[in-house]
């Protein structure tokens, strides 16, 4: 499978407790995303990544949130003591070159925190 | 801040009709995609139009950027049971390279 994937697809974590995410974008793409969706809602930005630049990113990425590209291939998503809100799909995309072309979506780490 | 809405939230439509999603912003954009989220799936990207006025299509599927790039429609035509999923646009504004706002998706019922 050359697809975006992500892991792990599921995880539960008690509230104060850290997680992190993988996601592994298709190999020849140099931008990254990280969104976050919740039911109902479309995919809410949180970050992208150029290679491994972090470019943009979104206020909530400021505080208990990180991403990491280290080597400009997979990409790390850590959120460091847990909330009940933060419960979500955190989904990934990659897309090729350094427009603002098509996104690829991973199938998503669905994270419930109780 | 900048943001993307879409209409209706929901529509239930019988089998064989036409309907019409829109896509407004509140500031000009630079190009507007378009992407499909089938119940459980992840999003699938569908169509990017980048143009003032453009209008493309894709079978039953047509696509338009409106003149002053705040606003795009989906118009699906002679609606099928495939259709069924969550139709989202995602704009990106004329300061950003790649923050995407997605609208929160038109939900697309369908009725045989």
């Amino acid at each position: 499978d050359t697809g975006v994937s992500q892991d792990p697809r599921h995880k539960i974590t008690k509230r104060g407790q850290n997680v992190t995410f993988r996601c592994d974008p298709i190999s020849e793409h140099n931008r990254l995303y990280w969104y976050r969706q919740t039911l109902g809602q479309g995919p809410e930005f949180l970050t992208y990544f150029q290679n491994e630049a972090q470019l943009e990113k979104s206020r909530l990425l400021s505080d208990r949130f990180s991403a990491e590209r280290p080597k400009g291939s997979f990409s790390t998503l850590e959120i460091q003591r847990t909330e009940q809100g933060d419960s979500a799909m955190y989904l990934c995309a990659s897309s090729l070159g350094t427009g603002t072309g098509e996104q690829y979506f991973g199938p998503g780490t669905r994270l419930t925190v109780t | 801040g900048q943001q993307v809405m879409q209409i209706p939230q929901y529509q239930h439509v019988q089998e064989g009709e036409d309907f019409t999603t829109y896509c407004n912003s509140s500031t000009t954009l630079s190009n507007i995609q378009w992407y499909k989220q089938r119940p459980g799936g992840h999003p699938v990207f569908l169509i990017q139009l980048v143009k003032s006025g453009e209008v493309k299509k894709q079978k039953r599927l047509t696509f338009q950027f409106g003149e002053a790039k705040k606003n795009s429609s989906l118009h699906i035509t002679a609606t099928q049971t495939t259709d069924v999923g969550t139709y989202f646009c995602a704009g990106l504004t004329t300061d950003s390279w790649g923050k995407f706002q997605f609208g929160a998706g038109t939900q697309v019922v369908v009725t045989p």
